[in-house]
């Protein structure tokens, strides 16, 4: 099992430059978070997935940054265009039910540095 | 307004000391809480939650509604103990991690 697989590892852009990550959870797992991790601090939640559907992207500065999980599986978190502010660590959790107890299983991230 | 506090960033015991982590939170219903820990050069993972009231590699978080805290303990510290922990709390459409205690175990 190779877990929440995630790519790019390291991603370097100018500001002004769109990005995107690409997430794949834990085969079965219907529940997919994407968090922004900034340097010092705890992971921030961007957007849930109930399967294909969103159902919490309170936290998604909606202006420049977009998500999708077409067919409730693979996802992609875009940002268009780069902030220098955006520079941080891009994190994937998947969880088998969207139940508050759930365990998180985590993916390696993506450091993304904005120039 | 929810929040998740951790109110030392780093802490840094002797091996075979006993530790505590410390945690409050600020949550208006009942949360579901947990400890997550990042080993160096290893992903993010669950330690353990307050709804399994169990004990992970000898540590144990007891949830106090009164004082709103959530603190993890551990008898006596090891040096594989060392890495970074965060306290997180799961409402009812939200998630909130704190800002995390690098724990150092030192021989």
């Amino acid at each position: 099992e190779a877990g929440v697989v995630q790519s790019p590892r390291y991603k370097i852009i100018e500001k002004k430059q769109p990005v995107a990550f690409w997430c794949n959870p834990i085969s079965g797992h219907n529940t997919l978070y994407w968090y922004r991790q900034n340097l010092g601090q705890g992971p921030e939640l961007l957007i849930r997935y109930e399967n294909e559907e969103a159902v919490d992207d309170s936290q998604l500065p909606k202006d420049r940054f977009s998500a999708e999980r077409l067919k409730g599986v693979d996802s992609t978190l875009k940002i268009q265009p780069a902030e220098l502010g955006d520079s941080a660590v891009y994190l994937c959790a998947s969880s088998s039910a969207g139940v508050r107890s759930d365990t998180q299983y985590f993916g390696p991230g993506t450091r993304l540095t904005v120039l | 307004a929810q929040r998740v506090t951790q109110p030392e960033k780093l802490l840094s015991v002797f091996k075979g000391a006993p530790v505590e982590l410390k945690c409050n939170y600020s949550y208006s219903g009942s949360p579901e809480l947990f400890w997550y820990v990042q080993y160096s050069r290893q992903r993010l993972q669950l330690l353990l939650r307050h709804i399994s009231r169990e004990s992970i590699k000898g540590f144990t978080a007891d949830l106090n509604k009164g004082e709103t805290s959530f603190h993890l303990k551990k008898p006596f510290a090891q040096e594989e103990d060392s890495a970074m922990y965060y306290c997180a709390l799961s409402g009812y459409n939200d998630m909130r991690f704190g800002a995390g205690t690098r724990l150092t175990v030192k021989p």
